[in-house]
């Protein structure tokens, strides 16, 4: 089975403050990481994968196999950051194929 | 153009009535899927569909039936509403070529049951 944790619901920092989304995982195979964005009353989007190990939009999550995480981190958070943020774990082949399971997700509120 | 589309975007009806919603991608992808979003806002996978084909059903209750007229289209019809089906429900595709493809979400449907 496959499971991801994101152990904080709500999330509050101030503008330029350094930020960090946590998540873990647990999957006993080989995973695919995302990191889903959905701003207030839209689509979820995908914000970053771990095997594009590109910055979007200043942020940055590094697959770290050891400690089963994927934590998404900004330096300097800015107000348009506000969001509920989704960890997402996908396997590939078989029925799974596509699937996504996602965290409980973080809300995110950067205050002026 | 959208991506993924999903209507209505709102739906408020009684307990016990039967509804659907529809969604249609443009991006040729060969796999759909319905997501619920809950009261929590957790986000689960109900059903994914390839190439017409149901390939994942979450113990979903029967009296959610999806169905897949053509590669673009999957709908979501809902029988005998009940109170706990509330939620925000959104469709998603994706492509094929293995590990590499994104999930393409559409903007969600609200549902409420009164």
């Amino acid at each position: 089975a496959q499971r991801v944790t994101q152990p904080e619901k709500l999330l509050s920092v101030f503008k330029g403050a350094p930020v960090e989304l946590k998540c873990n995982y647990s999957y006993s195979g080989s995973p695919e990481l995302f990191w889903y964005v959905q701003y207030s009353r839209q689509r979820l989007q995908l914000l970053l994968r771990h095997i594009s190990r590109e910055s979007i939009k200043g942020f940055t999550a590094d697959l770290n196999k050891g400690e089963t995480s994927f934590h998404l981190k900004k330096p300097f958070a800015q107000e348009e950051d506000s969001a509920m943020y989704y960890c997402a774990l996908r396997r590939a082949g078989g029925t799974s194929y596509g699937k996504l399971t996602f965290g409980q997700g973080t809300i995110l509120t950067v205050h002026p | 153009d959208t991506a993924v589309s999903q209507t209505p975007k709102y739906l408020v009806t009684q307990m016990g009535n039967d509804k659907s919603i529809k969604c249609e991608q443009n991006l040729g992808h060969d796999t759909m899927y319905w997501y619920k979003q809950d009261s929590k806002k957790f986000l689960k996978i109900m059903f994914s569909y390839n190439n017409k084909e149901l390939i994942i059903n979450e113990t979903v209750p029967n009296r959610f039936s999806p169905k897949s007229p053509d590669k673009a289209h999957l709908n979501l019809h809902i029988n005998s509403l009940e109170l706990g089906d509330s939620a925000v429900y959104f469709c998603a595709s994706s492509g094929r070529g293995g590990l590499n493809t994104e999930a393409f979400f559409g903007q969600g449907t609200r549902l409420t049951v009164v």
